[in-house]
């Protein structure tokens, strides 16, 4: 069984400040990890993957994640924080299945906010 | 531009009515499928279809219906059996492919916006 746990539900940094999102996962094979953000009333826009190369990970706009087997965490990274970024976060692990059915998992999300 | 689009992006419905969410796509992507989106709660699957003329239940899939006998589209139906309706409906679509060839990368509409009256 494969699972997901955004450890913070809400996280508030100040502009121009480093961002971490945290991201736990649990599954049974090497999954392909994901980071989505959606701003309100959006759809989902993916920011980056692993899927099983190289284990640091850079995405847009200028963020990144490091894939830990060892931790089975995929933690969101921003060294400076903008404006823009409030937004809400979600990591994702897709598993294979029965079938050939890639299985995905949601996290509940982390709210981001930023202040000026 | 390549992409998903949903319509409507905000539905109002009366208690009892079937209201239905479109949702098409020109990626020509395989599989698509149907969230449901409530605050804190992440996104939960409702239908998927990998293929045409195919679809399976997800893990909410009580009170809604699908349709796909268009590669392009897959609409859903909320029908009067869902109790509580009122939320924010994602659609997405993934190549499908084999396990080495798709990393089970989403891509998603802009959603649609159900509140019940």
């Amino acid at each position: 069984a494969q699972s997901v746990t955004q450890l913070d539900s809400h996280v508030s940094v100040s502009e121009g400040t480093p961002v971490l999102l945290r991201c736990n996962y649990s599954s049974s094979y090497s999954p392909s990890l994901f980071w989505y953000v959606q701003h309100p009333n959006k759809g989902l826009q993916l920011l980056l993957k692993y899927t099983s190369a190289a284990t640091l990970v850079k995405g847009i706009n200028g963020f990144e994640a490091e894939f830990k087997k060892s931790e089975t965490s995929f933690h969101l990274t921003k060294p400076s924080a903008h404006m823009s970024d409030a937004a809400e976060y979600f990591c994702v692990v897709s598993d294979p299945s029965t079938g050939g059915y890639q299985k995905v998992t949601f996290g509940t999300g982390t709210k981001l906010q930023v202040i000026p | 531009d390549g992409g998903i689009t949903q319509s409507p992006k905000y539905l109002f419905r009366k208690e009892g009515q079937n209201v239905t969410l479109s949702c098409e796509q020109n990626l020509n992507h395989d599989a698509m499928y149907w969230y449901r989106q409530d605050p804190g709660q992440g996104l939960r699957l409702i239908y998927y279809s990998q293929i045409v003329n195919d679809f399976q239940k997800g893990d909410i899939a009580e009170g809604y219906s699908v349709s796909r006998e268009k590669k392009e589209s897959f609409p859903l139906t909320v029908t009067s059996a869902q109790k509580n309706p009122t939320a924010f409906y994602l659609c997405a679509s993934s190549s499908r492919g084999s396990w080495d060839s798709n990393t089970g990368e989403l891509f998603f509409g802009e959603g649609s916006r159900l509140t019940v009256l």
